[in-house]
């Protein structure tokens, strides 16, 4: 089975700083990684994903995550975040089988003080 | 108008009453999906259907049922609602194409509260 594990629960983090959300993920086969962010009262909207190819993906807002196959890992950096970043991110994973079906980390809330 | 739309945004309802939850697309997407956020849990998917005449549980399907009423909606019913049953749901649809995993659109979500 497959999973995604998101160790922290929470990020604090002062306005210009860089930031990395950690993503873990457990599979015995390919993935496809996805890394969602959420606004409050919001639904969740995607901020990037890896499908195939280079390692090193860009997404909206100025993010980007480098999918690691040894460490199985999938994290999310920026490297100046705004107050506007503020959000819950969620990490997901889906088989590489052909199923649209997303499995979901338990979410971090990124806190971005002045 | 949203590509999602779902109703109602937020709903008291108590314990032991059915209520339904709708979720309606015009993305022109044949598959739908409901899933439910906990504080903590992250998303959870409930049921999924990947045209009009396919239904799936999810993980968490106990307490749930589904009608996929046409190709644009999906609605989640609580048979007898019970307060753990109170959370944030999310609808989302997905086409069908080889890349339509980066197409999984969501719904702005529908709050519901079980007492």
């Amino acid at each position: 089975a497959q999973s995604v594990t998101q160790l922290d629960s929470q990020v604090p983090v002062f306005e210009e700083a860089p930031v990395e959300l950690r993503c873990n993920y457990s599979s015995s086969v390919s993935v496809y990684l996805f890394w969602y962010v959420q606004y409050p009262n919001q639904g969740l909207q995607l901020l990037l994903k890896y499908l195939s190819g280079s390692t090193l993906v860009k997404g909206i807002n100025g993010f980007e995550a480098e999918f690691n196959k040894s460490q199985t890992s999938f994290h999310l950096r920026k490297p100046s975040v705004h107050i506007s970043d503020t959000a819950e991110y969620f990490c997901a994973v889906n088989l590489n089988t052909g199923f649209q079906k997303l499995v979901f980390g338990t979410g971090t809330r990124l806190l971005v003080s002045p | 108008d949203a590509d999602v739309t779902q109703t109602p945004r937020n709903r008291i309802t108590k314990t032991g009453k059915r209520i339904m939850l709708e979720c309606s697309q015009t993305k022109g997407h044949d598959r739908m999906y409901w899933y439910r956020q906990d504080p903590g849990l992250g998303l959870r998917l409930i049921y999924y259907s990947f045209d009009v005449k396919d239904i799936n549980k999810g993980e968490i399907s106990d307490g749930y049922s589904v009608s996929r009423q046409a190709q644009a909606k999906f609605s989640l019913s609580l048979e007898s609602a019970i307060p753990n049953q109170t959370a944030l749901y999310f609808c989302a649809t997905s086409d069908s194409t080889p890349d339509s995993l980066s197409k999984h659109t969501f719904g702005s979500g529908t709050r519901l509260t079980v007492v």
